[in-house]
C-alpha cells in the first residue's frame, strides 16, 4: 500500500500547454507539500497546505496553481508550460504543524517540457 | 535566515571505507534537524534526525549529532556498502510563523565494491 502516490510519473509535453500532477497520501496526515528538484537535484519548496489551507507559497509563478480538495489530496495545476519548468515534482506529507516531524515524500513526476 | 550546506559531492568510496558528509546550518529558533537519502529514480525517505543540541540520530549504521556550538549535523557512517549509494540531503525545520523545511543542496555518494 503506498503511502504517497503522484501521478502520472512521467510527463512529456509540449511548451504553453497546460497539465495536472495528482497527490494523494493514505497516512491521516494533515499537510502537503510540494516540491520542485532541478537536474542537480537541488530541492525547492514550492507549497504547503494544513488542513486544505495554503500556508507556504514560495513566491512561484501564478502559472502554478495549487488545490486541494481534502486533507489526503494535493493536486498541482501548470498553466502556459515554460522549458524552466522541466523537473521532477515531489508530493510530501507529515502530520501537524510540528518541526520535528518526518515529512514522508511521493515517488516524483518527472516533467519535460520541449 | 535559515539555510544549510552542505559538502559538495559526488563522494567517491570503496566498499567498507568511512563516509562522512559535512553539513552546516544556519537558523532562527530552534531547529530540528534531518538526513534524508534518495535512491535512484524515488523519492526522498528520512534517514534519521535529531530535535535538540547534542542528541544523536542514528539508523542503518549510518549517525549524525546535533552539535549547536559549531551549528553542525554531519553524517557518519563507519563502513560503507554498494547499496548505500544514493543522494542524501541535510535538512531542518523550524516554525518561524510558518513551518518550514529548508533542505541542502544534496550530495552523491558512489560505492564501487
Amino acid at each position: 500500500d503506498t503511502a504517497v502516490s503522484q501521478t502520472p510519473k512521467y510527463l512529456v509535453t509540449q511548451m504553453g500547454n497546460d497539465k495536472s500532477i495528482k497527490c494523494e497520501q493514505n497516512l491521516g496526515h494533515d499537510t502537503m507539500y510540494w516540491y520542485k528538484q532541478d537536474s542537480k537535484k537541488f530541492l525547492k519548496i514550492m507549497f504547503s497546505y494544513n488542513n486544505k489551507e495554503l500556508i507556504i507559497n514560495e513566491t512561484v509563478p501564478n502559472r502554478f496553481s495549487p488545490k486541494s480538495p481534502d486533507k489526503a489530496h494535493l493536486n498541482l495545476h501548470i498553466n502556459s508550460l515554460e522549458l524552466g519548468d522541466s523537473a521532477v515534482y515531489f508530493c510530501a506529507s507529515s502530520y501537524g504543524q510540528v518541526e520535528s516531524n518526518e515529512q514522508f515524500f511521493g515517488p516524483g513526476t518527472r516533467l519535460t517540457v520541449l | 535566515g535559515n539555510s544549510v550546506t552542505q559538502m559538495e559531492g559526488p563522494v567517491t568510496l570503496s566498499e567498507e571505507a568511512f563516509l562522512t558528509i559535512n553539513c552546516t546550518y544556519t537558523a532562527t529558533g530552534y531547529p530540528s534537524l534531518f538526513w534524508y537519502v534518495q535512491y535512484p529514480g524515488e523519492g526522498l525517505q528520512l534517514l534519521l534526525k535529531a530535535t535538540k543540541a547534542d542528541d544523536k540520530g542514528s539508523n542503518k549504521g549510518f549517525e549524525a549529532t546535533y552539535r549547536k556550538e559549531t551549528t553542525s549535523f554531519h553524517l557518519e557512517k563507519g563502513s560503507v556498502q554498494v547499496s548505500d549509494s544514493a543522494v542524501y540531503f541535510c535538512a531542518l525545520s523550524v516554525n518561524t510563523g510558518g513551518f518550514k523545511t529548508i533542505f541542502g543542496a544534496g550530495t552523491r555518494l558512489f560505492v564501487k565494491a
